[in-house]
This record gives structure tokens, sequence and C-alpha cells, in this order.
């Protein structure tokens, strides 16, 4: 595609609850990075996918975060039980190697009331 | 781990007028240093980078500066216009690969 596309765009959910957000890198994209951007702050690595595997999943919180890519191409971003303290913008970037410039989507809302 | 420190937080100018974003690195090992806008409701997009070979770069209206021995690096801005409000995040990153550490972000307001 022409860019980086997440979904939803925006998910509102309740504590306690499972929360799977999409992302959808640019075409031929092998690397691929899930980023956290908190109210205010700026975006915190969570992990990184270079083809299918993790290369390294250094930035997940705890093991309620899980990221996959089966295919090397979408991947998805799996928390459980989530916590308000999950609440943020959830953004994720693809290049086409770990040192090319870095495109970031948009990014997928999560509020966790 | 790295830490990146940016100032101000807020930066408010005319049109016209200059604006400077400073950052600092914490990691010496740090050697890539990209600079990314973000405005709302999007994710953040690159306008300029350096490597940490480089002292100075400049693209049209803007310029990145960095001093190594110092571990800071700068945002300049000349002939700010309307359209560059947005708030600005510096990173860095180890190997020149795309695990960075962001600054906090400054929101820059150009008013017209």
């Amino acid at each position: 595609g022409a860019g980086v596309s997440q979904t939803p765009s925006n998910k509102v959910t309740e504590k306690g609850k499972y929360v799977e957000l999409r992302c959808d890198p640019i075409s031929g994209h092998t690397a691929l990075y899930w980023y956290r951007q908190s109210l205010g702050q700026g975006p915190e690595f969570l992990i990184y996918f270079q083809g299918t595997g993790a290369a390294d999943d250094s930035g997940l919180p705890n093991d309620r975060f899980f990221a996959v890519r089966p295919e090397g191409s979408v991947s998805t971003l799996k928390i459980q039980r989530t916590e308000r303290g999950d609440s943020a913008v959830y953004l994720c970037a693809s290049s086409s190697d770990r040192r090319d410039v870095l495109t970031f989507g948009a990014g997928s809302r999560l509020t966790v009331l | 781990g790295e830490n990146v420190e940016q100032h101000p937080s807020t930066l408010s100018v005319q049109e016209g007028d200059s604006a400077v974003i400073k950052c600092t690195y914490s990691d010496s090992a740090s050697n890539y240093f990209p600079w990314y806008k973000q405005e709302l409701g999007k994710g953040p997009q690159l306008i300029i980078d350096i490597r940490s070979n480089v002292g100075e770069k400049k693209d049209q209206r803007i310029a990145v500066t960095l001093n190594k021995t110092a571990k800071h690096f700068s945002l300049h801005i000349t002939e700010t216009q309307p359209e560059d409000s947005a708030v600005y995040f510096c990173a860095a990153s180890i190997g020149g690969f795309n695990k960075f550490y962001f600054g906090s972000g400054t929101k820059l307001n150009v008013k017209p």
C-alpha cells in the first residue's frame, strides 16, 4: 500500500478485556516496529520484527502484551487483561530494512475505561 | 539505556521568525539522530536526520546540528510558516537502527 495502515483508529474497551490492534505495513517492507505514545509524550519502543520473527521485544512492558507477524507482512499487537494504564496511541512503523527511513502509521488510539 | 531530553516543551514564534529546539542524549554510543514532525491525529513524519560522522545538515529551511562531545543536537527552522505548527520530536538510536529513544516533544506554534 501507499502508507502504513492501522486499524482500528480508535478502540474503547473495559478494564480486563482483550484487545487486538492491526498493522498493515508498506508493501515490501521487511522491518516492522510497534511504538506506544502516551498523552504528551514521545513514542516508546515496544517491539521490532524482521520478517516473521520478533528480533527485539525488549520494550514490551509485561507478559500481557504480545505481537505476531505470521507471514512477514501484517502484524497484530495483542493486549490481554487490559488496564487503564494501557490507554495510549499505539503506533506501527515499517522500513525496507532496519536502518532505512521509518514510516509511521496514524496509530490506534486505545482507551481503557 | 539511552535517555533523550528535549526542550522547550512549547515554543511560540511569529511567522517569519526562527525556531530552535534542543535535545541532549546520554549514551555516547548513539549515532543516528532523526527529527520527526507530528500533526494532530497523524503519525510522526521524518523531516531531517543526522548521523554522528556529520556536524551539520541542512534541507531548505530546516537544519540540524550535532555536538558529539557535549551530546546534544538541535533543530533549526528558519522563516517559519503557520504550516510549521506541530509537535516536533527528536530521537536517538544506537547503531543507526530504527529502535529510537524519543524526546518528550516540543509543541511549536507559529502565529500568522
